[in-house]
């Protein structure tokens, strides 16, 4: 079984610059949950996609948007980077069924982007 | 608004000595409670899910409770391996997942 493996490991962007962060979600998950985590604070909920549609979104601005695809991978894109923007990109992976749940969620070793 | 706080933020204690970590929430209709463990640089590691008040799980040296307003991490006789931050979440309002800012606990040999 393929855990949650996310692309690239380390990202150096400049403010201003766009983003694009990937996630190969578990063998036989169906949903993917992206969060933020800064640094010595618990990961903060971006957004969810379940069968390539959104399917819940936290308090982050339209700047951050997502796809997911067929295959169920999936990616963060991030426009008009901020210096507020660095931290650590997590992708969680789930297997989940409509209005049942509630489901424990996969983490992948996350994105550590870097601001400057 | 729905809430997760977790107490204490720091906890260090000898090899041995066994302590507790708190995690306390404030959410409508809480429908279960995650336990997650996450080492530096690393994703959160899945621990335990509970659903009800009164549930109890364990898992090596951890014990996870659960009751209306808070849940309990139990951690009996740690080892300097079971260094890690850890981390409560619950489901809030469709398919958000709140998480706290977790316990960084030190195992000292």
């Amino acid at each position: 079984e393929t855990g949650v493996t996310q692309s690239p490991t380390h990202l150096i962007k400049t403010r201003g610059q766009q983003v694009t962060l990937r996630c190969s979600s578990q063998s036989g998950h169906n949903t993917v949950s992206w969060y933020q985590q800064a640094l010595g604070q618990g990961p903060q909920f971006i957004f969810q996609y379940y069968r390539e549609e959104e399917n819940g979104r936290g308090n982050f601005p339209p700047r951050f948007s997502g796809l997911q695809f067929p295959n169920y991978s999936s990616e963060l894109n991030v426009n008009a980077l901020e210096l507020d923007d660095s931290a650590l990109y997590l992708c969680a992976s789930s297997f989940e069924l409509p209005d049942r749940g509630p489901y424990e969620q996969y983490f992948g070793p996350g994105t550590r982007l870097t601001v400057t | 608004e729905d809430q997760v706080t977790q107490s204490p933020e720091a906890l260090r204690l000898q090899e041995g000595e066994s302590s507790s970590l708190n995690c306390s929430y404030t959410v409508s209709g809480l429908r279960g409670l995650f336990w997650y463990r996450q080492d530096p640089g690393k994703g959160p590691e899945f621990l335990f899910t509970l659903y009800s008040a009164g549930e109890e799980k364990e898992k090596e040296r951890l014990k996870a409770t659960l009751t209306k307003k808070e849940s309990f991490l139990h951690i009996t006789a740690p080892k300097p391996e079971d260094s890690a931050t850890y981390l409560c979440a619950v489901p809030s309002s469709a398919s958000k997942i709140i998480f706290g800012s977790g316990t960084r606990l030190s195992i000292r040999p």
